[in-house]
């Protein structure tokens, strides 16, 4: 069974900052990874998808990075929309479609 | 464009059941594969199973197995998801979700509020 850590649980930054956020699977899943970001009260939205393309309508300050057991998800310079909680994906391997513990930005 | 519209809030008791629906818009659901997902207060999402199109059969994650059935109506473009044996840990945000042209989570239902409680 395939575990999703993500690291660090959360990131004090502030606006205009680099985020450097990471998922590390127990298991290689290929480039079979997403991110999601989910605001408070709203449903996750789809940011990355097979580890480093962007989904439509996503920021180019979004990128995303790595193969096999690890990941990055970077923004590059923070905006005040962008303080959220960040989740990482698999569906590589059983359970598919798994999440990570999910990464919170906020601000410092 | 495609959008998923879900039930709305419910209050159970423990022990009883529940069943969720998620209405598809802009899209036949026989053409899809529906997901859902949960996340309990300030917790993580949850996978909790979905349709495989490559098996052609729905497929549950462990801890729901026995506990939870994934239903369509293809007549009304509307998605069920029913979890039976209700306990105060399923309080919960229930999304339905789509797999999308990325082959990934997208889009996703606004979500519906289980609260299990005597």
């Amino acid at each position: 069974e395939i575990v999703l850590t993500q690291s660090p649980a959360t990131l004090s930054l502030s606006p205009g900052e680099r985020a450097t956020l990471s998922c590390r699977a127990s298991q290689s899943v290929s480039s079979y990874l997403a991110w999601y970001q989910q605001k408070p009260g709203q449903a996750p939205r789809l940011l990355i998808y097979d580890a480093s393309n962007r989904a439509t309508g996503i920021p180019a300050r979004f990128s995303g990075s790595g193969s096999g057991t690890d990941f990055t998800l970077t923004i590059s310079s923070l905006e005040p929309e962008d303080f959220a909680v960040y989740y990482c994906q698999q569906r590589s391997n059983w359970p598919w479609w798994a999440f990570g513990q999910g990464t919170k930005v906020e601000i410092k | 464009q495609v959008q998923l519209v879900q039930s709305g809030a419910e209050v159970k008791k423990p022990g009883a059941s529940v069943k969720v629906s998620c209405k598809v818009s802009g899209y036949t659901l026989t053409e899809l594969s529906m997901h859902w997902v949960r996340q309990a207060p300030g917790k993580g999402l949850e996978w909790m199973g979905g349709f495989d199109p490559e098996d052609g059969e729905t497929i549950y994650a462990q801890k729901f197995q026995g506990r939870v059935t994934m239903t369509e109506d293809t007549s009304t473009d509307t998605a069920y998801m029913e979890l039976s044996s209700l306990r105060s840990e399923d309080t919960a945000v229930y999304y339905c979700v789509l797999v999308g042209a990325t082959s990934w989570f997208d889009p996703w239902g606004q979500g519906t509020l289980v609260t299990v409680s005597s």
